[in-house]
């Protein structure tokens, strides 16, 4: 199926790791990038090829793959993480967003 | 640095049209495709299409949601692409964004109402 699924939440209590899932089957046969949004700001790209970071993106945010799942871990959980966030694939003929998973860090 | 700058959004009747521009600096961005994303107020994001390169013929996508009604364009000389968007409802109000697979703008905001 061509469609990207996330849990709408995910909480954690500072210092603690989180966890977020994507899945599909598309994830199979193409990278996967998260992107987080806090409010009324654009998103931001944390994750791309599955596990790369980008410059600047602190080494605490981490990226995994495992079949047709692909996995964003935040170790060390901040209350500025608060977000929310969203895998993304794409490829000649789907472009996908997941539905977005509200991390909440209290 | 790269940017990516929205614009054209605004206030427009059901059924009207509306012609966004996203105009890009920092990156090459003639060799990148260009997605256009929207967010309505308290929603996820949703991808609405797609234009690629000239190697890849300028070839465009688009969502089901808006297919037959929006046109996707560039202009390389202008570092620009373009979201032509007709027959507007009122389900069509959101942020819109230009994305570039990497990067985002910071959104222009589309509000469909009589």
């Amino acid at each position: 199926s061509y469609e990207l699924t996330q849990p709408s939440s995910v909480s954690v209590s500072p210092g603690q790791t989180a966890r977020i899932t994507c899945s599909g089957d598309v994830l199979a046969k193409t990278y996967a990038r998260w992107f987080q949004q806090k409010p009324g700001q654009a998103p931001v790209m944390m994750i791309y090829k599955d596990s790369e970071r980008p410059s600047g993106i602190p080494e605490r945010i981490s990226g995994s793959s495992s079949g047709t799942t692909v996995t964003l871990t935040i170790s060390g959980a901040q209350v500025d993480d608060e977000a929310d966030y969203y895998c993304y694939s794409a490829t000649d003929n789907n472009v996908l967003f997941g539905g977005g998973t509200r991390l909440t860090v209290l | 640095e790269v940017q990516l700058v929205e614009s054209g959004g605004g206030l427009v009747q059901p059924g009207g049209s509306l012609k966004l521009s996203c105009a890009a600096s920092g990156f090459t961005f003639s060799g990148s495709a260009m997605h256009w994303v929207r967010q309505a107020s308290g929603k996820g994001l949703e991808w609405v299409g797609r234009i690629r390169s000239k190697t890849h013929n300028y070839a465009t996508g688009y969502a089901a949601s808006v297919k037959g009604r929006i046109t996707l364009s560039r202009d390389d000389s202008k570092n620009t692409a373009y979201l032509q968007m007709n027959s507007l409802k009122t389900e069509d109000t959101a942020v819109y964004y230009c994305f570039s697979g990497d990067y985002w703008g910071r959104g222009t905001l589309v509000t469909v109402s009589s």
